[in-house]
């Protein structure tokens, strides 16, 4: 049972454009989200996060949006650039402490010059 | 500040042989974990660990053992490798307490069996 799933396997961008990227979950117990971003060949790093009392949370070019009645979940990056190509997975802990994360299949993005 | 060290980044392993990914971490996280990724699967956890000397399996344990004698480090022992076991391992620490917090990962070990 996928309890988190990114139904687009790859995504392709302009430049300068917005990079949305779609995430939506099945567990209704998940309280908290996490987007990482993995280059090929590293490990993922944290990118941003979201707590299920916010709609809302913005980082700089980054931000994403949750909605809880749909369970969905979205990353917005814009504008886009060259270096944000990569794998984007979302995931959510299990339970409070990420110790047990649960992963997306991830979205492969890529920004076209 | 090295952040969490996976040893060795490659190796090719034949079917029936055993070994062990080390992982290590220097953040003094109490939380450990270990995942694989496959193609299309997105990571799935092995098994984690909240502190020296407990451990618990996670989604995919089969085929696999962990141990925690010390909060730094964390391996991973195949036991008797199948080519299912190919895959691309990550292992990944995080903070402990009740707040939410993100994990950080190593670099990863790419595993192939033969």
């Amino acid at each position: 049972d996928q309890q988190v799933k990114q139904n687009s396997p790859s995504l392709s961008v302009q430049e300068g454009r917005i990079s949305i990227l779609n995430c939506d979950y099945t567990n209704s117990m998940f309280d908290y989200f996490l987007w990482y971003k993995k280059y090929p060949a590293e490990g993922p790093t944290f990118l941003i996060s979201i707590s299920s009392i916010k709609d809302k949370n913005e980082d700089g070019r980054f931000t994403v949006f949750l909605n809880k009645s749909a369970k969905h979940l979205s990353l917005h990056i814009v504008p886009s650039q060259p270096g944000d190509s990569a794998v984007y997975f979302c995931a959510a802990p299990l339970f409070q402490g990420a110790q047990k994360l649960v992963f997306g299949q991830g979205t492969r993005l890529t920004i076209n010059p | 500040n090295a952040g969490v060290t996976q040893t060795p980044k490659f190796q090719v392993l034949k079917t029936g042989q055993s070994m062990t990914l080390q992982c290590a971490q220097d953040m003094n996280h109490e939380y450990m974990s270990w995942y694989r990724q496959d193609p299309g699967m997105g990571l799935r956890l092995i098994h984690y660990s909240v502190g020296a000397g407990i451990t618990d399996q996670g989604e995919v344990p089969n085929g696999y053992n962990v141990s925690r004698s010390t909060t730094e480090d964390f391996p991973l022992r195949l036991l008797s490798a199948a080519p299912s076991q190919t895959s691309v391992y990550f292992c990944a620490s995080s903070y402990s307490g009740t707040d939410n917090t993100e994990a950080f990962f190593g670099q990863g070990t790419r595993l192939t069996v033969v």
